[in-house]
């Protein structure tokens, strides 16, 4: 059974790095042919794609926020885990973790969410 | 980066009606396109994938279809369980990119 989980923290200031776990089970991220992706929805708004990490430790980010994201796995631990510096209000959004086979384009296993606010 | 239009942003219907969706790339995608519902407090969930295949589980009565720029999804009969949201999103290159949504709801 695939299961996916994010955690991090609810509630962040302006300025600081915000981390951000993906908890994995029922797959190996060792496995060729699996990715992990990063997306995140702010409030009332569309998806946005963050990053993407491969079996073979490739990586993937969006452009317009390259310079603040850091993605990178755990395989022993089974996690993932996506780091942004510098976060903004802007940033407030749910953050999802998500499967995919690369032979195939969908995301077929996503984590439920986790809500990050960024305030002073 | 490919822009997804998607239309409409909001539908309203009833019961048994039949709904469509479009989702226009800005480039060929070449049928890597992709549909998601998002109910509301919940993860999007894959419909179709690659254009016009449903995925394991999904009810029949949801379908896609098109090519190059240009795609459509469709309810064959709306039910009230398909409330949601709905996304389309190009993964013909990277970033990965997602229509701005279709707000479904029943009349």
């Amino acid at each position: 059974q695939v299961t996916l989980r994010e955690s991090g923290p609810a509630l962040v200031k302006p300025t600081q790095t915000l981390i951000l776990t993906c908890d994995f089970s029922g797959f190996s991220l060792t496995t060729s042919g699996i990715c992990i992706n990063w997306i995140r929805q702010p409030p009332g708004k569309a998806l946005e794609w963050l990053a993407r990490i491969d079996w073979d430790d490739d990586k993937y980010y969006t452009s317009s926020l390259k310079t603040r994201l850091t993605i990178s796995k755990d395989t022993s631990q089974n996690q993932v885990v996506l780091t942004m510096t510098n976060v903004d209000p802007v940033d407030t959004a749910t953050y999802f973790c998500a499967r995919q086979l690369t032979t195939v384009t969908k995301f077929d296993y996503w984590g439920p969410g986790t809500l990050v606010t960024v305030s002073s | 980066d490919i822009q997804m239009t998607q239309s409409p942003s909001s539908l309203s219907a009833s019961v048994g009606d039949r709904v469509t969706i479009t989702c226009q790339a800005s480039q060929d995608v070449n049928t890597y396109l992709n549909w998601y519902q998002q109910k509301p407090g919940k993860a999007p969930q894959v419909l179709i994938y690659e254009a016009a295949n449903l995925e394991t589980g999904v009810p029949s009565r949801f379908s896609g279809s098109g090519s190059g720029t240009d795609y459509s999804f469709t309810i064959s009969s709306l039910q009230p369980e398909d409330i949601g949201t709905y996304y389309c999103q190009q993964y013909e290159d990277l970033p990965i990119t997602f229509g701005q949504g279709t707000r479904l709801e029943i009349k």
